[in-house]
């Protein structure tokens, strides 16, 4: 069956970096566009991140601009999120989503992993 | 950056009752609008896109309607499985951007 596994999330000190990684099953990775959605404690949704299948489109919302690398790996049926200069409002559960079309529309999410950005 | 405005914040329905949650989009994004379901400590699930098609596996009593600037998700008898957090989201534009989020809970 389809699935999206997330890891990588854990506590970290304002200005530090963490890379999160998606590994995803039970569908061809490698046709998908994917993106990566937060969700702060107790909030709504934010889409932060959108990968083409190939890498070659790359959109970041504003929030995360110039701080934040979106990547993948076909061959490691992966996704990754590199998160640099990290600040207490990027404290989130961070989900990866999967597209079947440059449309952003999330048929497949991961179960998410959180990011707590504390001193 | 598109605006989504979800209301009501809070609607309680009693099990079998018919439920209607709205979405407005402060600009038009013709029928790019996308219905999300989120019960608590789960991902979202994908319920409605196109704003009139259901999702794989999403049944019948899910109905979406509307285009240009307001959308409207209805439940048509509630069951308890139903009772969760719905986000509408527009990807007609990018970023594409969500609402805030109705809670649908039981009266």
């Amino acid at each position: 069956q389809v699935q999206l596994v997330e890891s990588g999330g854990g506590l970290v000190r304002p200005g530090g970096s963490l890379r999160l990684s998606c590994e995803v099953s039970g569908f061809s990775f490698s046709d998908n566009y994917m993106s990566w959605v937060r969700q702060a404690p107790g909030k709504g949704l934010e889409w932060i991140a959108y990968i083409s299948v190939r890498g070659s489109t790359i959109y970041y919302a504003e929030s995360v601009e110039g701080r934040f690398t979106i990547s993948r790996d076909n061959t490691k049926n992966s996704l990754y999120l590199q998160m640099n200069s990290l600040r207490f409002e990027d404290t989130a559960m961070y989900y990866c989503a999967s597209q079947s079309t440059p449309a952003p529309i999330f048929a497949y999410w991961g179960q998410g992993t959180l990011v707590t950005v504390s001193s | 950056e598109i605006v989504m405005t979800q209301s009501p914040a809070t609607l309680s329905v009693s099990p079998g009752e018919r439920a209607t949650l709205s979405c407005r989009a402060s600009q038009s994004v013709i029928s790019s609008v996308a219905w999300y379901q989120q019960k608590l400590g789960q991902a979202p699930r994908l319920v409605m896109y196109g704003a009139s098609t259901r999702a794989t596996g999403i049944p019948a009593r899910f109905s979406g309607s509307g285009s240009g600037k307001e959308f409207t998700l209805t439940i048509s008898s509630l069951q308890s499985e139903d009772f969760a957090v719905y986000y509408c989201q527009q990807y007609s534009y990018w970023p594409n951007t969500f609402g805030q989020g109705t809670k649908l809970e039981m009266k």
